[in-house]
């Protein structure tokens, strides 16, 4: 079974200033992993995935991730943070092995302050 | 661009109602999802979709059942809608292949009195 965590329901930040998110991951086979954004009264926006390759993907607004496989973590980062960043986090994972099914964290809210 | 529409934004219903959400997708998606939110949980997905009458069950498919008849539509039904069933209601489409992203609909809030 494909689960994941992410620790923290809320994450505080002063504009400007470095951001990360924390998600954790568990599969049988090799992980999928997404993140994706949902700004208030929204739907879920996609900003990155991770699928092979170099672990260090980018994505969308100056987001970015790390995938580290000994530590089963994939989390999100931003050099420096704007108030508009201020949203709900998800992330989300699929084991290859399980087909098209995507399990999704229960979300982080980042508050970003100026 | 991208598109994915849901047939109302807000909803309120009387508990056992039959209950239709509708959810149009114009990217020519195989697959398309419904998925309830509710704080702290994060999404649930109650059924998916990956062919025209196809579906297959997600985590949470007890009370609901789903209809795929065009490629671009995907209706979430509440057969008879309870209190516990309010809740926000996503859709979601997709390429066939797993490692394609999904791409979301704006959510539909339903409330059950």
């Amino acid at each position: 079974a494909q689960s994941v965590a992410q620790p923290e329901d809320q994450v505080n930040v002063a504009e400007g200033n470095p951001l990360t998110v924390k998600c954790t991951y568990s599969v049988s086979g090799n992980p999928y992993l997404f993140w994706y954004v949902q700004y208030p009264n929204r739907g879920l926006q996609f900003l990155l995935k991770y699928i092979t390759g170099d672990n260090l993907v980018k994505g969308s607004y100056g987001f970015e991730a790390e995938f580290n496989k000994s530590q089963t973590s994939f989390h999100l980062k931003k050099p420096s943070a704007l108030v508009s960043d201020s949203a709900l986090y998800f992330c989300a994972v699929r084991d290859d092995n399980a087909g098209n099914m995507l399990t999704f964290g229960g979300g982080t809210r980042l508050m970003v302050k100026p | 661009d991208v598109k994915v529409t849901q047939s109302s934004r807000y909803l309120v219903k009387r508990t056992g109602e039959k209950v239709f959400l509708e959810c149009v997708q114009d990217m020519d998606h195989e697959n398309m999802f419904w998925y309830r939110q509710d704080p702290g949980l994060g999404l649930r997905l109650i059924y998916f979709s990956y062919d025209v009458k196809m579906k297959e069950k997600g985590d949470i498919p007890e009370g609901y059942s789903v209809s795929r008849e065009k490629k671009e539509r995907f209706s979430l039904i509440l057969e008879s809608a309870s209190t516990n069933q309010t809740s926000m209601y996503l859709c979601a489409s997709s390429l066939a292949n797993s490692h394609y992203e999904q791409y979301f609909g704006p959510g539909t809030r339903l409330t059950v009195t």
